[in-house]
């Protein structure tokens, strides 16, 4: 079966630092488009980054810079590392896998809480 | 950036109905968009891609159609666990985008 399960939200101070993981079974990370989106308190769905099978990232503007996303093959997870945190990247970060190469998500995890608080 | 709007914003239909969501593009991203529906306090869920395309397990009442800039989510008979939010997302281009939802209740 097909699953991830993210891990490693909290509470953290604006300019902390704070690092996300995905861990995966049922297939390989390293073989799929992965991908993390966040979701504000009551608010809609925004894409934070992406990492190719190849190795290609891409960011969000408003993360560019501060996150980091990347892959631990050994354990299989995806990750996300995220510095200069701030209030406005409260929210829950979910872990996705896309279909193919096609940046369609089709496989979700279940989220992980991030709140950035003085 | 390639901007997703999705009308209405709410929705409240019965069991039963015919239901039509509605994804515009402020440009041309031919079939690639997907839709997703997400309940309170649960994770999306990946419903269709390439704008037509059921995932796996996908009940056939839901359907997409559409290219270019305009998009359609059909529901062929509202079921009362249809209530929910539902996303539309661009695929052609980064940023990926997702319009804002419509949120659908049931009568």
């Amino acid at each position: 079966e097909v699953r991830l399960v993210e891990s490693g939200g909290g509470l953290v101070q604006p300019g902390g630092s704070l690092r996300l993981s995905c861990e995966a079974s049922g297939f390989t990370v390293s073989s799929k488009y992965m991908s993390w989106v966040r979701q504000a308190p009551g608010k809609g769905l925004e894409w934070v980054s992406i990492i190719w099978a190849g190795g290609i990232t891409k960011y969000a503007d408003s993360v560019k810079g501060r996150f980091t996303i990347s892959r631990d093959n050994s354990k299989n997870t995806l990750d996300l590392q995220m510095n200069s945190l701030r209030v406005e990247d409260t929210g829950v970060y979910y872990c996705a896998r896309d279909v193919d190469n096609t940046n369609f998500k089709e496989v979700w995890g279940q989220g992980t809480l991030v709140t950035v608080s003085p | 950036d390639i901007q997703m709007t999705q009308s209405p914003s709410s929705l409240s239909a019965s069991v039963g109905d015919r239901v039509t969501l509605t994804c515009r593009a402020s440009q041309g991203i031919g079939s690639r968009l997907a839709w997703y529906q997400q309940k309170p306090e649960s994770a999306p869920k990946s419903l269709i891609y390439d704008a037509s395309t059921l995932h796996s397990g996908v009940p056939s009442r839901f359907s997409g159609s559409g290219s270019g800039t305009d998009f359609t989510l059909t529901i062929s008979s509202l079921q009362p666990e249809d209530f929910g939010t539902y996303y539309c997302q661009q695929s052609i281009s980064y940023p990926i985008t997702f319009g804002q939802g419509t949120r659908l209740e049931i009568k």
